[in-house]
């Protein structure tokens, strides 16, 4: 079975702390990870993926896949940040994406 | 370029009631996939359509079923519908059937009474 887990559903912090948003996932081949985000009154979006090892914005994240993990981080939070996370999984030869259920950031001045 | 957008936006239905909802995918995309998000959870796949046929399925009811057009665009429809039908059905295209990169739309709220 394909499950993603993010164990936090709100993580608030101050403008310039450290952030990292958890990830778990359950699935037994290689699978694809990805950081969806939808800041307010927009439209769900693609932070990132972990086949391209980019920064976006500041993010990265990393797979672990011992430790079947895919946490965001961001050493600097900034206002802007503040948004609804999901971490989402994509099996081999699956369509779909499996999302989590979300973490909403919120970064005070 | 618009990017994805959907039909109607907002609908109020009753119990039994049938529902069509409409998604026209990005510019140059041609693979549509339906994506329904209850009040507090993620986005769950309902199923996908690439060269108008479905590809793939997600674990909803036959009362769930689709339909893609020539132009890409697609509708997801709801027959004998349940208070429980109610959520966010999202529309998202992508460049190709493979990919984990889609392109979301806003979303048709639908309420169930």
């Amino acid at each position: 079975a394909q499950r993603v887990t993010q164990p936090e559903k709100l993580l608030s912090v101050f403008k310039g702390a450290p952030v990292e948003l958890k990830c778990n996932y359950s699935y037994s081949g290689s699978p694809e990870l990805f950081w969806y985000v939808q800041y307010s009154r927009q439209r769900l979006q693609l932070l990132l993926r972990h086949i391209s090892r980019e920064s976006i914005k500041g993010f990265t994240a990393d797979l672990n896949k011992g430790e079947t993990s895919f946490h965001l981080k961001k050493p600097f939070a900034q206002e802007e940040d503040s948004a609804m996370y999901y971490c989402a999984l994509r099996g081999v030869g699956f369509q779909k994406l499996v999302f989590g259920t979300g973490t909403r950031l919120l970064v005070s001045p | 370029d618009a990017g994805v957008t959907q039909s109607p936006t907002h609908l109020i239905k009753t119990r039994g009631q049938q529902v069509t909802l409409r998604c026209s995918p990005k510019s140059g995309h041609d693979t549509v996939s339906w994506y329904q998000q209850a009040l507090g959870q993620g986005p769950q796949f309902i199923f996908q359509y690439y060269e108008e046929e479905e590809r793939q399925r997600g674990n909803f009811p036959d009362r769930f079923s689709g339909h893609q057009f020539p132009n890409y665009s697609s509708e997801l429809n709801v027959n004998a519908l349940l208070l429980g039908d109610s959520a966010l059905y999202l529309c998202a295209s992508s460049l190709t059937e493979n990919t984990g990169e889609l392109f979301f739309g806003e979303g048709s709220r639908l309420t169930v009474l």
